[in-house]
């Protein structure tokens, strides 16, 4: 079975850092892209990064540049999300999600969808 | 960046009801729209891709359709496990952009 599944979350106060992780198992991890999405609190869904297959690529949300660091290690099936510079409005549910081909390509859907993990930031 | 806006916000249905949800991308997406379901505390459930594929283990009563700016989810007939929040997805540009949403809550 296809399985994602994040943690590392918690409480972090404003500027702080924060590293998520999502293991993955049931697929071969280094041959699909992998991407964060996050939900804040009484809002919609919001793409916050995207990842190749490789590692070799990466994207971000205008939100995310220069803050947050996307990364993969291929070997542990594991990707990550290196958040820096916390902020109030990066309070949310950060769910990782498996794309559906390696970069190139019309294949940024996302399935499936780990349980997510909240991150709070508050002092 | 892509816009995509769903309507209505919110959708009071009774069940057994045919459902009809719609996204409006402000610009053309082709047919790179997906569609995905959201329930409280349960993990975000893709439902459609390429604007109308079921993804596997869909049941045939949701369908999609559509292509460039204006797409429809279609619930045939409403079942209690259905009452969540539906998101559309475009993946023809970057940044990947979703829909605000379309709440379906029971009547």
């Amino acid at each position: 079975e296809v399985q994602v599944l994040e943690s590392g979350g918690g409480l972090v106060q404003p500027g702080g850092s924060l590293r998520l992780s999502c293991a993955a198992s049931g697929f071969t991890f280094s041959s699909y892209a992998m991407s964060w999405v996050r939900q804040a609190p009484g809002k919609g869904l919001e793409w916050v990064s995207t990842i190749s297959g490789s590692g070799a690529d990466a994207t971000y949300a205008d939100s995310a540049k220069g803050r947050f660091t996307i990364s993969r290690e291929n070997s542990k099936n594991t990707l990550y999300l290196q958040m820096n510079s916390l902020r109030g409005d990066d309070t949310a549910v950060y769910y990782c999600a498996k794309d559906q081909g390696a970069w190139h390509g019309y294949f940024h859907w996302f399935d499936p969808w780990g349980q997510g993990t909240l991150v709070t930031v508050s002092s | 960046e892509i816009v995509m806006t769903q309507s209505p916000a919110t959708l009071s249905v009774s069940p057994g009801e045919r459902v009809t949800l719609s996204c409006r991308a402000s610009q053309s997406v082709s047919s790179n729209l997906a569609w995905h379901q959201l329930k409280p505390g349960q993990a975000p459930r893709l439902l459609i891709y390429g604007a109308s594929t079921r993804a596997t283990g869909i049941p045939a009563r949701f369908s999609g359709s559509g292509s460039g700016t204006e797409f429809t989810l279609t619930i045939s007939s409403l079942q209690s496990e259905d009452f969540a929040v539906y998101y559309c997805q475009q993946y023809n540009n970057w940044p990947l952009t979703f829909g605000g949403g379309t709440e379906v809550e029971i009547k």
